[in-house]
């Protein structure tokens, strides 16, 4: 049981936008930290896509974007492509358990 | 280029110790937090330590707190972990990972990661 909630698998076709939602509490995304999001391919490092709620590290692409509302955090995807199929994670801090992440999810481009 | 290399990985029977190694190069070793996580097979993500960049104290993840042990030697700008009293559970993909901001501790994730180190606990 993950710290962090997301949706186990999303799905959506190729130019469309998804989102990715993460909820948290008042300890952890509400206390407030800043939200962080990981790309994992499968048998590979997990990749920051976006750290400090909406800020991306240089090389990702603009088509990701995050928000943080009270003790939830979302990541878009815009124009989908098929090259985005792959496990997403956020990330947050907590008050009592320093370094939380959501249980994943699996990204599915039809 | 700026990267990290896990090594030590294995199959160890229950209750049996480990040491883990990540190296790093490529940037300033002793200006970092540095993190261990792991992966078990199939599920998600889960932090297991980190060490300030410098002093202070290291923190640990309650399923491994006084078992594993993280340490840092800056002069060998070399990251480690000491698993000992190993479970099945403590089967994974241990990877090493740099905080995003120097000098800075919990702020901004984990922005280079190692390819990881797969350690098995079995008899």
């Amino acid at each position: 049981q993950s710290v962090l909630t997301q949706p186990p698998s999303v799905s959506g076709a190729p130019g469309q936008r998804v989102t990715i939602s993460c909820s948290g509490s008042s300890s952890n995304i509400g206390a407030p930290y800043d939200v962080q999001w990981y790309q994992q391919f499968p048998g590979k490092a997990p990749k920051l896509l976006l750290f400090d709620n909406n800020n991306r590290p240089s090389g990702v692409p603009d088509r990701f974007s995050g928000s943080k509302s009270g003790t939830s955090a979302s990541l878009a995807i815009t124009g989908l492509q098929a090259e985005d199929e792959a496990d997403y994670y956020c990330q947050t801090y907590d008050n009592s358990l320093f370094v939380v992440f959501g249980g994943g999810t699996k990204l599915t481009v039809l | 280029q700026v990267q990290l290399v896990e090594s030590g990985g294995g199959v160890v029977q229950p209750g049996r110790s480990l040491r883990l190694s990540c190296a790093a190069s490529g940037f300033t070793f002793s200006d970092y937090p540095m993190y261990w996580l792991r992966q078990a097979p199939g599920k998600g993500l889960e932090w297991v330590a980190v060490a300030p960049y410098t002093g202070g104290y290291h923190h640990y993840a309650d399923s491994v707190k006084g078992r594993f042990t993280i340490s840092r030697d800056n002069s060998k700008n070399t990251l480690y972990l000491q698993m000992n009293s190993l479970r099945p559970e403590d089967t994974a993909v241990y990877y090493c990972a740099r905080e995003t901001t120097p000098k800075q501790f919990f702020v901004g994730g984990m922005d280079v990661w190692g390819q990881g180190t797969t350690v098995t606990v079995s008899s």
